[in-house]
């Protein structure tokens, strides 16, 4: 699986926009890009996936580059319950079983 | 619709006891998998099974640790002759064949004393 590469950690303003970007230069044509977070303690939560095209759900919207070379994750409008680590992963595959490798993730303080 | 269901949310045992961790997937999904999260460490994948069969356990410790997910019943892992280092978060997701993304309980954290 290709690696990714995220900041540290970011900080957000509450109820502004906050863009996460990760890296995944090394991507393969068959692989995906899943965003995660874990907050505190918590189990982590998927949030979205993409291959080629930007993809928007509930949650949040995911960028990505036309070489696929990087990505953005937006959560349009940061709440403090979004203070997280949130995980970028590009993967093999799409449904079905495939084992998920997590890095160290970037750390978002959404702030008051 | 449940979730991914882990017991005990906390579990504590002597050096050297064992320690059994149950994981209940969601209705529906085949695929079991389990992470440990040492404190303030990030996720590392431990074993990928389906029904019966174990997929990939290349995270898996060699020595005194085990898993199955077996026909009927949860998804167990299980951990021998625990000792200090085996402290920690164990998290377990599933998904289903058809869809994209984990589903991830909430967790069992194991305190050895």
């Amino acid at each position: 699986d290709a690696k990714t590469t995220q900041p540290t950690s970011m900080d957000c303003a509450e109820g502004r926009a906050a863009n996460l970007p990760c890296n995944h230069s090394t991507i393969s044509g068959n692989e995906y890009v899943y965003w995660y977070r874990q907050i505190h303690s918590q189990g982590p939560q998927y949030i979205i996936h993409g291959l080629k095209n930007n993809e928007t759900n509930e949650m949040a919207s995911l960028i990505i580059t036309e070489d696929r070379k990087s990505s953005t994750l937006i959560l349009p409008h940061a709440t403090l319950r979004d203070t997280a680590v949130y995980y970028c992963i590009v993967r093999v595959g799409g449904t079905g079983g495939f084992k998920t490798i997590f890095g160290a993730g970037t750390r978002l303080f959404v702030k008051a | 619709n449940a979730g991914v269901m882990q017991n005990p949310r906390h579990l504590v045992r002597r050096r050297g006891q064992e320690a059994r961790l149950r994981c209940s997937p969601m209705k529906g999904h085949s695929h079991v998998y389990w992470y440990r999260q040492l404190p303030e460490e990030g996720l590392k994948f431990m074993v990928y099974l389906q029904k019966e069969n174990i997929i990939d356990e290349s995270g898996m410790p060699k020595e005194r640790f085990s898993a199955e997910f077996p026909k009927e019943g949860p998804s167990i892992l299980r951990i021998q002759q625990v000792v200090r280092g085996d402290s920690a978060a164990y998290f377990c997701a599933s998904s289903p064949q058809d869809r994209h993304g984990y589903t991830f309980g909430s967790g069992t954290r194991l305190t050895v004393v």
